[in-house]
C-alpha cells in the first residue's frame, strides 16, 4: 500500500458526460500528479500540482481539469467524454516538487466510456 | 526532446531464469533514472534509483545498471519468479524540468 488513495476504483458513464476522479496524496506529500494510462499505452502525464499550485502541465486535453485544495487531495475532472477516455487514471505524490522524488502511485480509477 | 526507450517491448521467460531489460535515453541534463515495477492494473512502484556517479545498485533479486557515457541503463532480474511477471518501466529525471521522462516500459511474462 503506498499511501495515495483514489476513488471510484472504477466508473463507467456514457459519452458526452462528466466525472470527477478524487485522490488523497501520502501524509505529508505537497505534490501531486496525474497520469493516463490507456490499454497497453505507457504512462502519459496530465498534470502535477504543487502545495495547491499548478506545476507543470503534459498532454492533458482542454476537456480536462484538475485543482489540488487546501487539505492537499486533488480531483481530475474529465468532461464531454470521449470512447477514446476509457483508461486507468493514476494519481501519484510526492514529497516536494523536485524533479528524480520517487512518485508512490495510488491503485488508479479505472474509466470506461461506453 | 528528451526521450527514454525501452527494450524489448515484451519477454517470456522461464521461471527460474535471469533476464535483462535494456533502457537507453536522450534526457538532457541528467538527474536520476528510476525503474518503476507496474503489475497489471496496479500502480508502478520504484524498485532502485540512480544517480550520475552510481553504476550498480541492486535490490534483492534486481540489479540495475547505469553507464552515464553511453545514456544506457539495464535491469537484470536473477531467479525469475512468477511474480515478477510486470511491467518494467524506465523514468529519467531531468534537471531542466519538473516531470521526469517515462519509457513504454517492457512487458516480463515468466511461465512456470
Amino acid at each position: 500500500d503506498s499511501g495515495v488513495t483514489q476513488t471510484p476504483k472504477h466508473l463507467i458513464t456514457a459519452t458526452g458526460q462528466r466525472v470527477t476522479l478524487r485522490c488523497s496524496p501520502r501524509s505529508g506529500d505537497l505534490s501531486v500528479y496525474w497520469y493516463q494510462q490507456s490499454l497497453d499505452q505507457g504512462l502519459q502525464f496530465l498534470i502535477q500540482y504543487y502545495n495547491g499550485e499548478e506545476r507543470a502541465k503534459g498532454n492533458i486535453l482542454e476537456r480536462f481539469s484538475a485543482q489540488q485544495f487546501p487539505d492537499l487531495h486533488s480531483e481530475l475532472n474529465l468532461s464531454s467524454l470521449e470512447l477514446g477516455d476509457s483508461a486507468l487514471y493514476f494519481c501519484a505524490s510526492s514529497a516536494r516538487d523536485r524533479v528524480g522524488n520517487e512518485q508512490f502511485f495510488g491503485p488508479g480509477t479505472r474509466l470506461t466510456v461506453l | 526532446k528528451n526521450q527514454v526507450e525501452q527494450s524489448p517491448q515484451s519477454l517470456i521467460i522461464l521461471e527460474g531464469k535471469n533476464c535483462t531489460l535494456q533502457c537507453n535515453y536522450t534526457v538532457s541534463p541528467f538527474s536520476n533514472l528510476r525503474w518503476y515495477k507496474q503489475d497489471t492494473g496496479r500502480g508502478p512502484v520504484s524498485l532502485t534509483i540512480m544517480t550520475f556517479s552510481e553504476n550498480t545498485k541492486s535490490n534483492g533479486r534486481y540489479t540495475a545498471t547505469l553507464d552515464a557515457d553511453t545514456k544506457q541503463s539495464s535491469l537484470h532480474i536473477t531467479a525469475s519468479q512468477l511474480s515478477d511477471s510486470a511491467s518494467y518501466i524506465c523514468v529519467v529525471a531531468s534537471g531542466g524540468s519538473y516531470i521526469p521522462t517515462f519509457g513504454r516500459g517492457t512487458s516480463l511474462i515468466v511461465h512456470p
